[in-house]
């Protein structure tokens, strides 16, 4: 069965800096990655998914994932935070095979002015 | 924008009762999934459906929890009897075979059982 990791529950950065929040997945086949974002009171919001393609993926929000296969990998990043990506991210695989969505315990992002 | 409608948004309960959340996936979509989300654990995937069909319902207690598809527009998460750890916020998500394009969430139904 797939599984993730995310690693730091909590994660906080400066206006202006570099966002980093990491996943690593296990799957027994070639997965299918997601990142998900959640603001308070809302439901998940598709960021941006990995199917095999480029494994350079870009997403909203200027948001870009990068799939690695040796190292399991596909952490999230962005070149500078803003005020109103403070939210909950969340890291799933899919098997395409089964298709159900696993989800990792997210990582909350604060932002400080 | 096509959206996952879910009602109610919020339903407070008390404990023995009975409590259904619906759920309106978008037109086309044929996987449905339920999720509960809670402090302590997390994003759990409950059961999920394919062209209405249940695939996997291992995550949902089999005992007071119950989900079905009676037609292509409606999904149904029943609890009874609902108790006090039930208080979740429960997210319905919908998507396409493969799932490669990902799954669309609604915005949930928080529930309190007192």
């Amino acid at each position: 069965a797939q599984s993730v990791t995310q690693l730091g529950s909590h994660v906080s950065v400066s206006e202006g800096a570099l966002v980093l929040l990491r996943c690593n997945y296990s799957s027994s086949v070639p997965p299918y990655l997601f990142w998900y974002v959640q603001y308070p009171n809302q439901g998940l919001q598709l960021l941006l998914k990995y199917t095999s393609a480029a494994t350079l993926v870009k997403g909203i929000n200027g948001f870009e994932a990068e799939f690695k296969k040796s190292e399991t990998s596909f952490h999230l990043t962005k070149p500078s935070a803003h005020m109103s990506d403070a939210a909950e991210y969340f890291c799933a695989v899919s098997d395409g095979v089964n298709n159900d969505m696993r989800f990792g315990a997210g990582t909350r992002l604060t932002v400080k002015p | 924008d096509a959206r996952v409608t879910q009602t109610p948004r919020h339903k407070v309960t008390e404990m023995g009762q009975e409590v259904t959340m619906r759920c309106q996936p978008i037109l086309g979509h044929n996987t449905v999934f339920w999720y509960r989300q809670t402090m302590m654990q997390g994003l759990e995937l409950l059961a999920y459906f394919r062209n209405r069909a249940p695939l996997d319902d291992s995550g949902m207690p089999k005992d007071r929890f119950s989900a079905e598809m009676p037609d292509a527009t409606l999904a149904t998460l029943k609890i009874q009897p609902s108790e006090p750890r039930d208080s979740a916020v429960y997210f319905c998500a919908s998507g396409l075979t493969q799932g490669a394009a990902g799954y669309t969430f609604g915005s949930g139904t928080r529930l309190t059982v007192v």
